[in-house]
């Protein structure tokens, strides 16, 4: 079955600085891969996603990169913000997508 | 603007005593989903309704149930909460499976 996992639980940085999340997937036929923010109290919410034809996808502010031959994927935010302070989760295709364990963003002023 | 739509936002209930959770959405999509989400932990699938075949998680507890009587609307009932079921409980509808869901709010169940 699908596993997807993330490789720190908490990420701290500094106003202005790039971030990077990661995350490892298990099930080498995942095709469709998505990143979502999760803010304290509310629901995820869709930040980008990548299919597996493709090794990297850029929005904005936001990239995420996929390397099929180690089952990794990676979200980076450009000069991040306060407002991006919240838990990153990383979710694959399957029978329906399955989420990461989570990492919880801090930005320090 | 299309939503998905969660009442209430916050909801009490004794233990053993049977709680009924409601998600309604605008976006016509065919599958809607229930999660149960633990204090700092991801979002874990309770079961999904693709239009109206119901699919079970196979660790969900029978404990809970869940009905769609159409197609905006899906509820979470837990036939008799236990403390180990506070949780944020999270509605999710995508057009087809495995595609973007879109979440939410979430309703926060407490069981005193």
């Amino acid at each position: 079955g699908e596993s997807v996992g993330l490789h720190l639980p908490t990420l701290s940085v500094q106003e202005g600085d790039n971030s990077i999340i990661n995350c490892a997937y298990s099930n080498s036929a995942s095709d469709y891969f998505i990143w979502y923010k999760q803010e304290s109290g509310k629901g995820p919410q869709f930040i980008i996603d990548i299919r597996s034809n493709m090794d990297k996808r850029q929005g904005q502010r936001v990239t995420v990169l996929l390397n099929k031959t180690v089952k990794h994927l990676s979200l980076q935010i450009a000069a991040t913000q306060p407002g991006d302070s919240a838990v990153y989760f990383c979710a694959g295709d399957g029978n329906d997508m399955r989420f990461g364990a989570g990492t919880r963003l801090t930005v320090k002023p | 603007d299309a939503m998905v739509i969660q009442n209430p936002r916050y909801q009490v209930t004794q233990f053993g005593k049977p709680v009924t959770l409601s998600c309604s959405q605008t976006l016509n999509h065919n599958v809607m989903y229930w999660y149960q989400q633990k204090s700092s932990q991801a979002p874990k699938l309770l079961f999904h309704y693709y239009d109206k075949d119901f699919n079970n998680e196979a660790d969900t507890p029978d404990n809970f149930q869940s009905r769609r009587p159409n197609t905006s609307f899906c509820f979470l009932d837990i036939r008799s909460p236990g403390l180990g079921d506070a949780a944020m409980y999270l509605c999710a509808t995508s057009l087809y499976s495995g595609e973007e869901q879109y979440f939410g709010p979430g309703t926060r169940l407490t069981v005193t």
